[in-house]
């Protein structure tokens, strides 16, 4: 079965650090898309990215980045000179193409990062 | 943009109570999702459906039900509410298809005492 771990429970960081957020996964298909969502303190989970298996290629939106690496099953997630805006928790979460119906979702627990002043 | 609207953002309910969660997307998505968060466990998927009046139970669907009557609207139900139901509820949608982006409700917290 699928699963996804997020390495950190908590990171606490003072504003314009750098800080990376690991994701490591577990499937057995080889086509599948994995997510970063951001919770900030509202509630409400904002997508952020979806990697296709296939597409190992780094991504950079701004201050944030995405290493994937397939050979190590990790979906790393960097925010560059944070801020504290980007107070919030994280997810990552992986889908598969083998579900018989719909999009499931398998997410990890989540990673609290705190920027402060 | 996306829009999924939850009826309520806090709710206080008592054992026993049946409890009745709304989920409303405005983007004629054919998937829809019910999750619980709760501490340390990250989301969780209590039931979804991929069109109307169908339904698949998720990983964790004992003591819930779901109805989904109109294509844009999906209910869960809390039959007979217990104080191991309190948690954060997350509703999402998404376009038919096995690996499509979800979205996601703003989420309603529901205590049962």
């Amino acid at each position: 079965a699928q699963k996804v771990t997020q390495v950190q429970t908590e990171i606490s960081v003072v504003e314009k650090e750098d800080v990376t957020l690991d994701c490591v996964y577990e499937t057995r298909d080889t086509t599948y898309y994995l997510f970063w969502y951001k919770q900030p303190p509202s509630g409400e989970l904002v997508f952020l990215i979806r990697r296709n298996s296939f597409d190992e290629q780094n991504e950079i939106s701004g201050r944030y980045s995405w290493n994937f690496q397939k050979s190590t099953s990790s979906f790393n997630f960097t925010i560059t000179a944070s801020q504290v805006v980007d107070s919030a928790v994280y997810f990552c979460a992986l889908s598969e193409a083998e579900e018989t119906s719909g999009s499931r979702l398998t997410f990890g627990e989540g990673t609290q990062l705190t920027v402060n002043p | 943009d996306v829009k999924v609207t939850q009826s309520s953002r806090y709710l206080v309910k008592r054992t026993g109570e049946k409890v009745f969660l709304e989920c409303v997307q405005d983007m004629d998505h054919e998937n829809m999702f019910w999750y619980r968060q709760d501490p340390g466990l990250g989301l969780r998927l209590i039931y979804f459906s991929y069109d109307v009046k169908m339904k698949e139970k998720g990983d964790i669907p004992e003591g819930y039900s779901v109805s989904r009557e109109k294509k844009e609207r999906f209910s869960l139900i809390l039959e007979s509410a217990s104080t191991n139901q309190t948690s954060m509820y997350l509703c999402a949608s998404s376009t038919l298809g096995k690996m499509e982006t979800q979205y996601f409700g703003p989420g309603t917290r529901l205590l049962v005492l």
